[in-house]
């Protein structure tokens, strides 16, 4: 069975830094997830990715599938992304019906 | 689309009261999961179907049960609430196996008292 690790736990930044939230599973797998939660709750997906790199405006994932490890990076940081941020991974290498395993989540905090 | 809608949105109930979470996606989706997430651990997967008639337990099934009678429809019903179970409940969709986007709803947060 998969077990991700996300670091940090808690980020604090100042508007416009560059951020970087890191995340490691322990089985190959065949995509990664990173979801958005904001105050509030909802759940939205905002990158799936099997290899390489993603971009979704300020958003990059980034994979290396030797590794086992990804990061998400946020460009030019607002205080509209103050979100929870959370790595998941299918819950076995097989990648079948069976759900997601997920990290605790980044919490993290853009001031003005 | 609506996508996929939980209610209700918050519930209080007492120890030993039952109640269904209810769970509905219009996306025509195959693969649902239903997914609870405690204060300060990783969201843990209860029970999920494959299609309508197919379910299977997760990490944490235990005092949960569901049905998948229609593609569309998949609650979660617990029979005798204990404070253990207070915490906030996700269904999620898929299409279909293989490298998928999960969908999710926007949750129901449940306290047992």
């Amino acid at each position: 069975k998969n077990e991700v690790e996300q670091s940090p736990q808690n980020l604090t930044a100042q508007e416009g830094e560059f951020i970087t939230i890191n995340c490691s599973y322990s089985v190959g797998i065949s995509a990664l997830h990173w979801l958005q939660q904001h105050p509030g709750g909802g759940i939205v997906s905002l990158f799936m990715l099997s290899s390489g790199k993603k971009k979704h405006g300020r958003l990059i994932a980034t994979i290396n599938i030797q590794e086992k490890h990804s990061s998400l990076h946020i460009t030019a940081s607002h205080p509209r992304d103050s979100a929870v941020y959370i790595c998941a991974a299918p819950m076995y290498s097989g990648g079948g019906a069976d759900g997601l395993t997920f990290g605790k989540g980044t919490h993290l905090i853009i001031q003005p | 689309n609506a996508g996929v809608t939980q209610t209700p949105k918050f519930r209080i109930l007492k120890i030993g009261q039952s109640m269904t979470l209810q769970c509905t996606q219009d996306m025509n989706h195959n693969y649902m999961y239903w997914y609870r997430q405690d204060p300060g651990m990783g969201l843990k997967l209860i029970y999920y179907s494959v299609g309508a008639g197919i379910t299977d337990k997760g990490e944490v099934p235990n005092g949960y049960n569901v049905s998948r009678s229609t593609t569309e429809d998949f609650p979660l019903r617990l029979e005798l609430a204990a404070p253990s179970q207070t915490s906030v409940y996700f269904c999620a969709s898929r299409r279909d196996r293989g490298v998928q986007p999960q969908h999710f709803g926007d949750g129901t947060r449940l306290s047992i008292l």
